[in-house]
């Protein structure tokens, strides 16, 4: 079935460091694909997306680029601030009306 | 700003105890959705809506039950609670027909039993 694999966290970078987080996929069709931010204390929200192929979804100064050929959707800021620590999460939804397909999220972890 | 709200933020109650954990939603969105999130961080689907009379299980399966009589409130019961309940309860929702996977989320509930 489809799936979504990130890279194990901690991750832990100095302020304005560059920062990648891995996101591959297994999946039938042509997902969408997220990633979603988990601030301390709150709920998830969307960080940005890409529908198809070749999308790069951006936000915040973050980006990801949808790579079909590689199947995956790795999160990248060119520097990190300390207010970016949070828990990452990529997801995959296969179709409207099928629910998202979760990765174990990625903390990140920020140090002045 | 979503317009989802979760209440309690916090609870703490003795084994038990019955508890309901409150989700409404302004958005007019069809779909809702409870998610279990242990302290690992990890998600897990244990109730969803398409609608207003429709419910069904998730993934994760949870002794908590729901009901959605009304298409913005969406709450979640456990009757008897005990600490292997012991969590964080976000719930979500989402547009219907024109879903592209974006899910709205509260800011989560967090129980914790005695």
């Amino acid at each position: 079935g489809d799936s979504v694999t990130q890279m194990e966290g901690p991750v832990t970078l100095s302020e304005e460091a560059f920062l990648t987080i891995n996101c591959t996929y297994t999946a039938t069709g042509y997902p969408s694909l997220f990633w979603y931010v988990q601030y301390p204390g709150e709920g998830l929200q969307l960080l940005l997306k890409a529908t198809k192929a070749d999308d790069k979804g951006s936000n915040k100064g973050f980006e990801a680029t949808y790579r079909k050929e590689t199947t995956s959707f790795h999160l990248e800021k060119g520097s990190v601030q300390v207010s970016d620590s949070a828990v990452y999460f990529c997801a995959l939804s296969p179709g409207s009306n099928y629910q998202l397909i979760w990765g174990a999220g990625t903390k990140l972890i920020i140090k002045p | 700003e979503a317009d989802i709200y979760q209440t309690p933020r916090y609870l703490v109650i003795g084994t038990g105890k019955k508890i309901t954990l409150e989700c409404s939603q302004t958005m007019g969105h069809d779909k809702m959705y409870w998610y279990q999130q242990d302290p690992g961080m990890e998600l897990h689907l244990i109730h969803y809506s398409y609608g207003v009379n429709s419910t069904e299980k998730g993934d994760l399966s949870s002794e908590s039950t729901v009901s959605r009589i009304r298409t913005e409130h969406f709450p979640l019961t456990l009757e008897s609670a005990r600490p292997s309940h012991t969590s964080q309860y976000l719930c979500a929702s989402s547009r219907g027909i024109t879903n592209t996977g974006e899910l709205f989320f509260g800011e989560g509930s967090r129980l914790t039993v005695l």
